[in-house]
């Protein structure tokens, strides 16, 4: 069946460091891609999406771009402060249109030093 | 524009006991989703509900059961609690048409003990 599989954490890294989370899918049609966010104590926000293949996702400083090629959606963003503290979601929708579920990756917690 | 709403915030439970977990959707939205994210771990699908009924399931037990109401708001109930069931129950909404774009509400806190 479908999966996603994203980089295992946690990551730390220093405040305006560059960040790259990497996701790699697998699907058997065309899905759309997601990266969702956690904070602390918080359900999901959706940070960026992409629908279908070279389409780029851009959200708040962050960045992916939807390489079909490669079955990867990697997460990146240029500065990371230390509010981008989080557990980030690597996830695919398993159909376009109705009836789709959202399939997730296992989460990468991310942490940022002052 | 109110988004997606999940009641209660926390709960605990007993083993063996059951509980219900309620949801509103996001306004205009009319498909909610249901999924269990346990500690550490991504969440995972249990079910979809759109014009009341159950559209399609994940892999869980029939101890998961849920309710979709005409005004789409919806409902997760758990028989039998095991103490493994303990997790964030998320809610998610969306429109039929375009279900692969979901909303997450903050999700309930469930504790087994």
């Amino acid at each position: 069946g479908d999966s996603v599989t994203q980089m295992e954490g946690p990551v730390t890294l220093s405040e305006e460091a560059f960040l790259t989370i990497n996701c790699t899918y697998t699907a058997t049609g065309y899905p759309s891609l997601f990266w969702y966010v956690q904070y602390p104590g918080e359900g999901l926000q959706l940070l960026l999406k992409a629908t279908k293949a070279d389409d780029k996702g851009s959200n708040k400083g962050f960045e992916a771009t939807y390489r079909k090629e490669t079955t990867s959606f990697h997460l990146e963003k240029g500065s990371v402060q230390v509010s981008d503290s989080a557990v980030y979601f690597c996830a695919l929708s398993d159909q376009g249109g109705s009836a789709s579920k959202i399939i997730f990756g296992s989460g990468t917690r991310l942490s940022i030093r002052p | 524009d109110a988004g997606v709403t999940q009641s209660p915030t926390h709960l605990i439970k007993t083993r063996g006991q059951q509980v219900t977990l309620r949801c509103s959707p996001k306004s205009g939205h009319d498909t909610v989703s249901w999924y269990q994210q346990a500690l550490g771990q991504g969440p995972q699908f249990i079910f979809q509900y759109y014009e009341e009924e159950e559209r399609q399931r994940g892999n869980f037990p029939d101890r998961f059961s849920g309710h979709q109401f005409p005004n789409y708001s919806s409902e997760l109930n758990v028989n039998a609690l095991l103490l493994g069931d303990s997790a964030l129950y998320l809610c998610a909404s969306s429109l039929e048409r375009t279900t692969y774009e979901q909303y997450f509400g903050p999700g309930t806190r469930l504790t087994v003990t």
